[in-house]
């Protein structure tokens, strides 16, 4: 049973494009999250949801949008997308805000063509 | 600022020798440790975290890490690694109700 499952895999896409991404955990935790992994695997912080509410919105465009339907669900959705956009982006959870110990999901391979 | 410095973006190390990765932190407050490792296409486990306590850390995988708050250190050590270890290793921090920030991460590929 995956604790954090993120769809899908792989996604390749042309420029221009709008994607999403869905997350979901079957934890219980309160609290998610986005990072972006870059070429040179840095990991960095885009979005942090608790309970549904946006609490953490680090320099992200805002072609950035992420949706948290419920506590269990946060989606990214990418409007118009750019080269520079490629990359892997995780999801994780945690039981609350600062709690230690993320969960991470395994991750969604973006490559815009 | 808060953050965690990885000091060597490859580690090469043949089998069943010892091995360390470095990491350094700086925090004005207490702050969190972790060791997360990515195997190749696959997403972030965590290996151990330092929270307080003893500051000999056990984790997964015969791995294990010490807190050294006067070098501002948190390194990651095996003493006998294996082909199955190569991965990429992650130290992170995190402060009061802060989000996780990491480090560059460290390459370590076990050579047969």
């Amino acid at each position: 049973d995956t604790a954090v499952s993120q769809t899908p895999k792989y996604l390749v896409t042309q420029m221009g494009n709008d994607k999403s991404i869905k997350c979901e955990q079957n934890l219980g935790h309160d609290t998610m999250y986005w990072y972006k992994q870059d070429s040179k695997k840095f990991l960095k912080i885009m979005f942090s949801y608790n309970n549904k509410e946006l609490i953490i919105n680090e320099t992200v465009p805002n072609r950035f949008s992420p949706k948290s339907p419920d506590k269990a669900h946060l989606n990214l959705h990418i409007n118009s997308l750019e080269l520079g956009d490629s990359a892997v982006y995780f999801c994780a959870s945690s039981q609350a805000p600062g709690y230690y110990g993320y969960t991470f999901g395994s991750g969604t391979r973006l490559t815009v063509v | 600022a808060q953050s965690v410095t990885q000091l060597d973006s490859q580690v090469p190390v043949f089998e069943e020798a010892p091995v360390e990765l470095r990491c350094n932190y700086s925090s004005s407050v207490s702050v969190y440790l972790f060791w997360y490792v990515q195997y190749p296409n696959q997403g972030l486990q965590l290996l151990l975290k330092y929270l307080s306590g003893s500051t000999l850390v056990k984790g997964i995988n015969g791995f294990e890490a010490e807190f050294n708050k006067s070098q501002t250190s948190f390194h990651l050590r095996k003493p006998s690694v294996h082909i199955s270890d190569t991965a990429e290793y992650f130290c992170a921090g995190q402060t009061g109700a802060n989000n996780l920030f990491f480090g560059t991460g460290t390459r370590l590929t076990v050579i047969p």
